[in-house]
């Protein structure tokens, strides 16, 4: 069975600084690798996905995400937060062979100004 | 997005009735999905459809069932409903073609319940 962890539940940056939010990923096959956002009191909206193409993978809004098979990690990055960043971002894998698709837990995202 | 749909948007019940929360969408994706959002839990599947004669369990199917009355619509149903089960329910679709595992879920606003 495949399953996500976020390693931080909480992450807190001053506007204008990088962000970084860790995602590391089991699968016994080959994933595809997904990464949603939720603004307060809101749906969840794709980002950005990786299915088996190019491994830096850039999405919306200016984020990216590298997937590393050997380190199998998924973390999101972008170069500098803006205040409308603040919302929780879910880590989503699904294996290739089902349609499972399996979330971790979420992190917060705080942007200071 | 307005191409998936929830009713209501929130509601408060008691324990022991009956609730259906609706799903409807737009995008005429074949595949459906039912999640709840518990805090520092993430979002677990209750239910899935991959079309209107095709309805599989989920993660986490106790307490809950699901109707797929067209391709457009798919509820939830809580027969009888307890305090444990109030959270956050997220209504999903996605695309049922050929690559379709690489096909993201759009979802829905969420449907906030609470169970006294």
């Amino acid at each position: 069975a495949q399953s996500v962890t976020q390693l931080d539940s909480h992450v807190s940056v001053s506007e204008g600084t990088p962000v970084l939010l860790r995602c590391n990923y089991s699968s016994s096959y080959s994933p595809s690798l997904f990464w949603y956002v939720q603004h307060p009191n809101k749906g969840l909206q794709l980002l950005l996905k990786y299915t088996s193409a190019a491994t830096l993978v850039k999405g919306i809004n200016g984020f990216e995400a590298e997937f590393k098979k050997s380190e199998t990690s998924f973390h999101l990055t972008k170069p500098s937060a803006h205040m409308s960043d603040a919302a929780e971002y879910f880590c989503v894998v699904r294996n290739y062979n089902n349609n499972d698709m399996r979330f971790g837990a979420g992190t917060r995202l705080t942007v200071k100004p | 997005d307005a191409d998936v749909t929830q009713t209501p948007r929130n509601r408060i019940t008691k324990t022991g009735k009956r609730i259906m929360l609706e799903c409807s969408q737009t995008k005429g994706h074949d595949r459906m999905y039912w999640y709840r959002q518990d805090p520092g839990l993430g979002l677990r599947l209750i239910y899935y459809s991959f079309d209107v004669k095709d309805i599989n369990k989920g993660e986490i199917s106790d307490g809950y069932s699901v109707s797929r009355q067209a391709q457009a619509k798919f509820s939830l149903s809580l027969e009888s409903a307890i305090p444990n089960q109030t959270a956050l329910y997220f209504c999903a679709t996605s695309p049922g073609t050929s690559g379709s595992v690489r096909n993201e879920q759009f979802f829905g606003p969420g449907t906030r319940l609470t169970v006294l």
